[in-house]
This record gives C-alpha cells, sequence and structure tokens, in this order.
C-alpha cells in the first residue's frame, strides 16, 4: 500500500531558529502534496496545497514566507518553519496523492506519521 | 464557519459496547465521506469512507450510515474494544483540490 515517511517524528528548536520537515513518498509518486498543523485536542487545520510543478497554495491566515514549502519532486516535499517561536511548537502533519488515486485510491489520501515541534 | 460539525465531542463505551459518532454538512457538492482514526502522536489513518450514492458501507465492525437527504452520516463501531481507544475524524471534500474538510474530532474511550 501507500507510504509517506515523515521525518523527524520529534524535533526540539530554540527560538528563532528554522527546521525542516520531510516527508517522502515511499512507493508512488506524490503529485499532490497537503501539509496540516494540529494543536493538542483540535482537529487539523489545512496549510497548504502543493502540486507537483506549482507553487503552493496557502490556505488564509497562514504566512508563507514563514512556513516554506518545497515540493521538489515527485516523492520528496518539505516544510520549513522559518525564524521559529513557542506558538509555532505543534504537530505538523503531511498528506500525499498520486494523480488518478491508482496507489492511494481514487478519492484517497496517505498521511505521514506526523512531526511534533517544540519551539524553546 | 464549520461546514461539517461531529458529535459528540466525547464519548466513553463500555467493552463488547455501539460507538455512535455523528457528522452533518451543508455544502451539497461534497462527494467523499471518510472516517479517520488517530492514536495519539500518530497522523490520522483512513479508517472507511462512503459516497453519497450508496446509504450504508461495513467494513468489519465498522459501519458508515449515510442520509443524503439529511445531509448526516454516522460511524458505528460494533462490539467496541479498548483498543479502538482514540480519536475518530470524520471529513468531507469536493472539487478537483481535493481539499480536506474536517469535524472537530470525537475522543473515543472504549471502557474494558
Amino acid at each position: 500500500g501507500a507510504v509517506v515517511s515523515q521525518h523527524p517524528s520529534r524535533v526540539i528548536c530554540k527560538s528563532g531558529t528554522s527546521v525542516k520537515i520531510e516527508c517522502r513518498s515511499l512507493d508512488f509518486q506524490a503529485t499532490t502534496m497537503f501539509w496540516y498543523r494540529q494543536f493538542p485536542k483540535q482537529s487539523l487545520m489545512l496549510m497548504a496545497t502543493s502540486n507537483e510543478g506549482s507553487k503552493a497554495t496557502y490556505e488564509q491566515g497562514v504566512e508563507k514566507d514563514k512556513f516554506l514549502i518545497n515540493h521538489a519532486s515527485l516523492t520528496l516535499s518539505t516544510l520549513t518553519v522559518t525564524s521559529a517561536h513557542p506558538e509555532d511548537s505543534s504537530f505538523y502533519i503531511c498528506s500525499a496523492r498520486d494523480r488518478r488515486g491508482l496507489i492511494t485510491g481514487r478519492y484517497g489520501y496517505t498521511f505521514g506519521s506526523g512531526t511534533r515541534l517544540t519551539v524553546v | 464557519q464549520q461546514q461539517v460539525k461531529q458529535s459528540p465531542q466525547s464519548l466513553i463505551v463500555q467493552k463488547g459496547g455501539i460507538s455512535i459518532i455523528n457528522c452533518a454538512y451543508e455544502n451539497t457538492a461534497f462527494d467523499y465521506f471518510p472516517w479517520y482514526q488517530q492514536f495519539p502522536g500518530k497522523g490520522p489513518a483512513l479508517l472507511i469512507a462512503i459516497r453519497p450514492d450508496v446509504s450504508e458501507k461495513k467494513e468489519g465492525r465498522f459501519t458508515i450510515s449515510f442520509n443524503k437527504s439529511a445531509k448526516q452520516f454516522s460511524l458505528h463501531i460494533m462490539d467496541s474494544q479498548p483498543g479502538d481507544s482514540a480519536t475518530y475524524f470524520c471529513a468531507a471534500n469536493a472539487g478537483n483540490n481535493r481539499k480536506l474538510i474536517w469535524g472537530l474530532g470525537t475522543s473515543l474511550a472504549v471502557n474494558p
């Protein structure tokens, strides 16, 4: 089945530094990647959508200069939190689809296991 | 504005009982209704999904009931087990970008 590998699973960084989170599709080409953040006991909040070959589309209220998304290849997408601050501490999750859903399912998505970011 | 309303927020069920979680939506353009299960510190995992052309779908102990006219759908977990204790999210989507619209989640605890 479709697998998305997300790393790191946990990261602690100092305020003001940048952190990169990677998501790799292991056995399919991820033509679309979604990035979410989730606060404790809350739902998933979509941050941005990136389609292969295009710039990411950010949801309203999400700072594109702070949360840099790179869909470098059909198997790799990265989220860089720049100049991180304690309020950026959250659980970040990626999910992916392949072009026609041949692997992820026509209406399906495959999620990474998430990254717990703590900014101190 | 919450496009997918989920209830209850939390649920406690005895082992062997039936867990029922409900969701309602407004957008009639939604054409895919998945349920996700999430354990603490993990990403969500697809549990079961339904399209609006069927009224019920069953996979093992999990059943989705779908009422198109009422714009409601629900998840039933039969013979609930302690291992089912997790947070459950309903979702819906439509459109070419296939963005998922999420419910707020239900925290399920199954007592042994």
